[in-house]
């Protein structure tokens, strides 16, 4: 079974400053797919980046960007010049590629960041 | 606008009480997700349509009983619940062909907030 791990239960990070939240998983698949995803205090939750497993280049959005370690089983999120939207609840997720129950989603139990001006 | 509608925001019920929550999405998808969302837990998937068709139940009790008239609505009925499903309900959409080659990440509406009394 999949499992996905966000060792930090809360960050915080000073406006315009850079924070990374870490995530490892847990998987005997090759080809999978990671997300984070944001969860602000309205409760959407909303997709920020996508990785697929098979892309050696990292992702980015913006200011918004990963280091994807295969071999390492790690997904960390780096986000540059914090703006107190960022504030919010961030999960990360896996979900397998191939095979049977492709439509689930495996999160992790999330990371609270707080953006202080 | 999220593109995927849940209601209500707020339930409160007893745990004779028959409830349901309502999900519709606008944007012409073909999968449907329902989580769970409990305090300091990873979400958990609780049931997944894809055109129309139940295609997995993730040992969800029977007092939970989901049911998707069409593509663009799923409905989550509640009856006799414990204190314990007291929790946030998510309910999410993605366009999924059903290879296993296609994927796309799942748009997320609001949430029920229930509690059970």
């Amino acid at each position: 079974a999949q499992t996905v791990t966000q060792s930090q239960p809360e960050m915080s990070v000073q406006e315009a400053e850079t924070v990374t939240l870490s995530c490892t998983y847990d998987t005997s698949e090759s080809d999978y797919y990671l997300f984070w995803y944001k969860q602000p205090p309205s409760r959407q939750m909303i997709l920020v980046i996508r990785q697929e497993a098979y892309k050696q280049q990292n992702a980015t959005e913006n200011r918004f960007s990963v280091n994807f370690q295969k071999a390492a089983k790690s997904f960390s999120l780096k986000i540059s010049d914090s703006q107190l939207g960022d504030a919010a609840m961030y999960f990360c997720a896996y979900r397998r590629r191939s095979g049977g129950s492709n439509y689930k989603l495996t999160f992790g139990k999330g990371t609270l960041l707080t953006v202080n001006p | 606008e999220t593109g995927v509608t849940q209601t209500p925001r707020h339930l409160v019920m007893g745990m004779t009480n028959k409830k349901s929550l309502k999900c519709e999405q606008h944007l012409g998808h073909n999968a449907m997700y329902w989580y769970k969302q409990s305090a300091k837990k990873p979400l958990e998937l609780m049931f997944v349509y894809n055109f129309k068709e139940q295609t997995e139940n993730n040992s969800v009790p029977s007092r939970f009983s989901p049911e998707c008239p069409n593509s663009s609505h799923l409905f989550l009925h509640l009856h006799t619940l414990q204190p314990e499903d007291s929790a946030l309900y998510l309910c999410a959409s993605s366009q999924d062909s059903g290879t296993p080659t296609f994927n796309q990440p799942q748009h997320f509406g609001d949430g029920t907030r229930l509690s059970i009394l």
